[in-house]
């Protein structure tokens, strides 16, 4: 079993509609989570972290974490083309040497006008 | 302030040819990581240094891969004899310390021919 798994997709969504991406995770002791966003050809870049169960929501995006369940999603509102990425969902494995981050194969989310 | 960059974007390298990748992190960020992202994949840890020193190399996948940071600032990721499974996007990514985000430059693409 992989560490972090996601649905790679692709994920397709019509312009204003909510797209959902799930992501799971192997590391009971996990306690923090991230979603990164890549667009193609370029670099991940932080969207969303989030820490306690529950929902965290920050503009269009909302991240919901349930740690009994092993399991953290997002929530994109009003899709817009330019939402068009793939989102990884990424998760720091804590070791006296450092916090690296196990990240998932990521959801790759396509939005059509 | 500047992001982290990293040189060359692109390098195209005959199997068997020694390649240098350079990774300059923000500005007193400690923690430097370097990730290899295949296509289609999410990126996977390769090593991570606290300063100067390397408290993490479990991800390099084989002895032709050596990473340095001799003053605590600029890394490079040299690559040996390189093979066409070492073709891939290398990412880096710095965080001011311990767990914090971690913000990844554009990446340099490596093709091996």
């Amino acid at each position: 079993q992989k560490e972090v798994e996601q649905n790679s997709g692709p994920l397709s969504v019509p312009e204003g509609a909510i797209a959902s991406l799930n992501c799971t995770y192997s590391d009971r002791g996990s306690q923090s989570f991230f979603w990164y966003r890549q667009y193609s050809g370029k670099s991940p870049e932080l969207i969303m972290s989030i820490y306690s169960n529950g929902d965290k929501e920050d503009g269009r995006f909302t991240a919901q974490l349930n740690k009994a369940s092993q399991y953290v999603s997002l929530l994109i509102r009003d899709s817009q083309p330019s939402d068009s990425a793939t989102y990884l969902c990424a998760v720091p494995v804590f070791k006296a040497a450092g916090n690296k981050l196990t990240f998932g194969g990521g959801t790759r989310v396509l939005v059509k006008p | 302030g500047a992001g982290v960059s990293q040189s060359p974007r692109y390098k195209v390298a005959k199997r068997g040819q020694d390649v240098a990748l350079r990774c300059d992190p923000i500005s007193g960020h400690v923690s430097l990581f370097w990730y290899q992202q295949a296509l289609g994949q999410g990126p996977e840890f390769l090593t991570y240094f606290q300063n100067e020193a390397q408290l993490d190399k479990s991800g390099l996948p084989s002895d032709r891969f050596f990473a340095e940071r001799p003053e605590g600032s600029v890394s490079t990721l040299k690559i040996q004899r390189t093979q066409q499974e070492d073709s891939a996007v290398y990412l880096c990514a710095s965080s001011s310390q311990g767990p914090d985000t971690q913000y990844f430059g554009p990446g340099t693409r490596l093709t091996v021919l």
